[in-house]
């Protein structure tokens, strides 16, 4: 199947702090890139549809501001949280579809805010 | 809106057993099911995809039915094993950007 892959798999930053994730898929181009945010023991919340070459879709309730999505490319989509607090802690996680429509996910991203 | 649904939230069975996990959605305009599995900290796992236009999909011990009439698919895992503990999740493509998820069904396989 096809490889997404996320990185970093673990953050730990001090609160009011930027966190960067870089979500890349590695054998095929997604035009299309989608974040999640999963709580503890819960599914996946849809937080944004990130678009190459043009801004990205949020979900409501979604602070865009918050949470900055860039597509810059074909194989590259990147959240930044900005000036991350505790509450922001999280497990996030992004996937890309192929043309079939298949779903592949990245490892996951666990951010810790201190 | 489409709503997906699995039952049950979790399901414990003894190594070897033969099991099948429900997932139901309210919308039968889809475009395909898909079955993935997560284990604790990890990202989801494709296991199967299945086309509106499919019946079945098959993968090992793994077999997936899709019924789009009756907004149900089912995942039937033949001779569990303990390596099939994880936490299971079904998805619907409605839309062409669209993906619904289900809240999972956690199973613990005991040796």
């Amino acid at each position: 199947g096809a490889v997404v892959s996320q990185h970093p798999s673990r953050v730990i930053c001090k609160s009011g702090t930027s966190v960067k994730i870089e979500c890349r898929s590695l054998d095929f181009q997604a035009t299309t890139m989608f974040w999640y945010r999963q709580f503890p023991k819960q599914s996946l919340m849809l937080m944004a549809t990130s678009n190459e070459g043009s801004k990205a879709t949020y979900e409501q309730g979604v602070e865009k501001d918050k949470f900055l999505i860039n597509h810059a490319s074909l194989t590259l989509s990147t959240l930044t949280v900005t000036s991350a607090h505790p509450e922001d802690s999280s497990f996030y996680i992004c996937s890309a579809h192929l043309y079939t429509g298949e779903l592949f996910f990245g490892e996951g991203s666990r951010l810790t805010v201190l | 809106k489409q709503e997906v649904t699995q039952i049950p939230a979790a399901l414990s069975v003894p190594e070897g057993e033969n099991l099948v996990l429900n997932c139901s959605f309210t919308d039968s305009a889809i475009y395909n099911l898909q079955w993935f599995r997560q284990d604790p900290g990890k990202g989801l796992t494709s296991l199967l995809l299945i086309q509106s236009s499919q019946r079945e999909q098959t993968s090992g011990r793994l077999n997936a039915s899709l019924d789009k009439s009756s907004g149900r698919s089912t995942l039937y895992i033949a001779a569990s094993q303990p390596g099939d503990s994880a936490t299971y999740l079904c998805a619907v493509r409605h839309g062409f950007n669209k993906f619904y998820f289900g809240s999972g069904t956690k199973l613990n396989v005991k040796p």
